[in-house]
């Protein structure tokens, strides 16, 4: 099973600042089948970038995804309100499908 | 738009059955495999099962294997998660989701999921 770990676990940032969430791999995640949901609290997962650095429909240009193998980044240029959340990277390219432990964007 | 909509959920004790169901909208029901991901409160998510698009695979996370059930209806549009034997580790909001890449096409290679139910809570106490 591949283990996924999200760093920092907390990121603590201001409206206009830049985020940078990393996701590590135990193992190589084939064909960069990497995915990164937002959550926030009360609701379900949203999809927010798929196969490493695709965003998934309706997913505003200030999310971009970026990595291969075993290193994984989610960068939230320019953060907005709606943005302070919790964030899951999932890996896809081996059964069991394994998500990160999640990282929390608060307002600083 | 796409919809998927649980129900079943509840309260039940250590050892019983619990039924879950996802009603899906809005997409080519049949063309897609779809899951079950699990959130205990408070805690992370993890994926519980996968169904093929056509019912013919399944596969399931080892803390559930042998005791849950994922099935599908593809006339009725309505996934199902038929769970024994439940633990109060299996305390959890439930979610089915949509895998995000048609399953009927060759070489599909699919398994991050772009659309999610509301949720349902299922509780595992005495």
């Amino acid at each position: 099973e591949i283990v996924l770990t999200q760093s920092p676990g907390t990121l603590s940032l201001s409206p206009g600042e830049r985020a940078t969430l990393s996701c590590r791999a135990s193992q190589s995640v084939s064909s960069s089948h990497l995915a990164w949901y937002q959550q926030i609290p009360g609701q379900a997962p949203r999809l927010l970038i798929y196969g490493a650095s695709s965003r998934a429909t309706g997913i505003p240009d200030r999310f971009s995804g970026s990595g291969s193998g075993t290193g994984f980044t989610l960068t939230i240029s320019g953060l907005e309100p709606e943005d302070f959340a919790v964030y899951f990277c999932q890996q896809y390219g081996s059964s069991p499908y394994t998500f990160g432990q999640g990282t929390k964007l608060e307002i600083k | 738009q796409v919809q998927l909509v649980e129900s079943g959920g509840g309260v039940v004790q250590p050892g019983r059955s619990l039924r879950l169901s996802c009603a899906a909208s809005g997409f080519i029901f049949s063309n897609y495999d779809m899951h079950w991901v699990r959130q205990a409160p408070g805690k992370g998510l993890e994926w519980v099962a996968l169904i093929s698009y056509d019912g013919s695979n399944k596969y399931y996370a080892d803390s559930v294997k042998g005791r849950f059930t994922i099935s599908r209806d593809n006339s009725k549009n309505t996934l199902y998660l038929q769970m024994n034997s439940l633990r109060p580790d299996d305390t959890a909001v439930y979610y089915c989701a949509k895998d995000g890449v048609r399953g009927d096409l060759v070489g599909a290679e699919g398994g991050y999921f772009d659309y999610w139910g509301q949720g349902n809570l299922v509780t595992v106490s005495s």
